[in-house]
């Protein structure tokens, strides 16, 4: 079956951490994006990438980073300069540009 | 400032009648809107979109609406079913690879 695996469902950092959030497909989807939910709020864009090796920031990009070396894979490091972390990450996928996304089953991050 | 605004945080009806989720937006350049399905503890699915050349696009019990005038976009559930009951998210296109989310509408279809 294809779609979107988010790994870990639930993360838990320390302050001071840097944390990697795993995202992966099988969709053969050119487009990979990060979101982040907060409670009474729509999903914002942090990070997204058109093909392997490029990745443009979204609107709240500040404090967190990307790769994409493959196709596949798209991981999300929520750095120690986020200072408001706690929030559920979702990862998205699209074959191309203005077409639907196929959304994983999030993580959520919580500070210890 | 909010480009695509959901005004009803919640909205409850009863099985077997109409629900009717509401969106609006400002950009009047935005061509292209979806709407999608979330259960708790996951991420959303797509349910449905339309393109601003048309007004009305269905898919089995769900039919959206645009209304480019007024700015509003509107999702139809005919019949409602117990398992409807979720968030649901509007989203509209807006460029290279951009998408704008609506804040959510939690729709309970009770039985």
């Amino acid at each position: 079956d294809g779609g979107i695996t988010q790994s870990p469902k639930y993360l838990f950092r320390k302050e001071g951490q840097n944390v990697t959030l795993s995202c992966e497909q099988n969709l053969n989807h050119d487009a990979m994006y990060w979101y982040r939910q907060d409670p009474g709020q729509g999903l914002r864009l942090i990070y997204y990438s058109q093909i392997v090796n490029d990745f443009q920031k979204g609107d709240i990009a500040e404090g967190y980073s990307v790769s994409r070396e493959k196709k596949e894979s798209f991981p999300l490091t929520v750095t120690s300069a986020q200072k408001n972390p706690t929030a559920f990450y979702l990862c998205a996928s699209s074959i191309g540009t203005n077409q639907p996304q196929h959304f994983g089953d999030g993580t959520r991050l919580s500070i210890l | 400032d909010q480009q695509v605004k959901q005004n009803s945080p919640s909205l409850s009806v009863q099985e077997g009648r109409i629900s009717i989720l509401n969106c609006d937006y400002t950009n009047s350049m935005f061509d292209y809107f979806l709407w999608y399905k979330k259960y708790p503890a996951e991420g959303p699915t797509f349910l449905i979109s339309i393109s601003s050349i048309k007004d009305k696009n269905e898919d089995g019990r769900f039919t959206v609406f645009l209304n480019k005038s007024a700015k509003h976009l509107s999702l139809h559930i005919v019949p409602s079913q117990p398992g409807d009951s979720a968030v649901y998210f509007c989203a509209a296109y807006s460029g290279t690879y951009k998408y704008i989310f609506g804040t959510g509408t939690r729709l309970k279809v009770l039985a």
